[in-house]
């Protein structure tokens, strides 16, 4: 049970262009998702919460107008880079948390497969 | 603020060898521990995780962690490495109250036969 599923794995793309990034949660609801960001190497910085029918909440330093999160239902999360640029190309992964752990943080956050992005 | 510290950035054993992972934590108050694994060009995998109660929590594919509190420690042992666990182990704290997980640096662990 609780499997995400991340769409597309991976994408390559022309500098300038939008990228849309989907994040399902399979078999559970998820008010709340999370999307992360990875450089090489590196641990996963959290780049914004995404809460179900309301605006997702920014970590300090990410640019909203530029990932642009839309969590329209219970088991769907948008993250889309506009107008991507070199700088933007990362391992950019998903997470989301069950229903039932509504208010209860130590419930464990359920991760996709991430989503390779390479912008040319 | 809430910090999480994983020392070592690389650990080879050999395959049959115990295992042992250090992770250290900063936190006000007993935060919520977790361990998670990612195999290369993949997501996150809960290892076990830790709230209350038992300090030692056993997980799965033969993983345990310990929380000892004195040391603000969350170590995750493995007592047999087989070549499959060959990945990058991610040690995290969450703070009761708050949706955020607060990742570690990471360790490789690279198993040779």
């Amino acid at each position: 049970g609780a499997v995400v599923s991340q769409h597309p794995s991976w994408v390559i793309c022309k500098s300038g262009t939008s990228v849309k990034i989907e994040c399902r949660s399979l078999d559970f609801q998820a008010t709340t998702m999370f999307w992360y960001r990875q450089f090489p190497k590196q641990s996963l910085m959290l780049m914004a919460t995404s809460n179900e029918g309301s605006k997702a909440t920014y970590e300090q330093g990410v640019e909203k107008d530029k990932f642009l999160i839309n969590h329209a239902s219970l088991t769907l999360s948008t993250l889309t880079v506009t107008s991507a640029h070199p700088e933007d190309s990362s391992f950019y992964i998903c997470s989301a948390r069950d229903l039932w752990g509504q208010g209860f943080s130590n419930q464990p956050q359920h991760f996709g497969d991430g989503t390779r992005l390479s912008i040319l | 603020a809430q910090s999480v510290t994983q020392p070592d950035i690389h650990i080879t054993v050999s395959e049959g060898a115990s295992l042992e992972l250090r992770c250290n934590y900063s936190y006000g108050a007993t935060p919520y521990l977790f361990w998670y694994v990612q195999s290369p060009g993949q997501g996150l995998q809960l290892l076990l995780k830790y709230f209350s109660g038992d300090t030692l929590v056993q997980g799965i594919k033969g993983f345990e962690a310990e929380f000892k509190r004195s040391q603000s420690s969350f170590n995750l042992r493995k007592p047999s490495v087989h070549w499959s666990d060959a990945a990058e182990y991610f040690c995290a704290v969450g703070a009761p109250n708050t949706d955020k997980l607060i990742f570690g640096t990471g360790t490789r662990l690279q198993v040779f036969p």
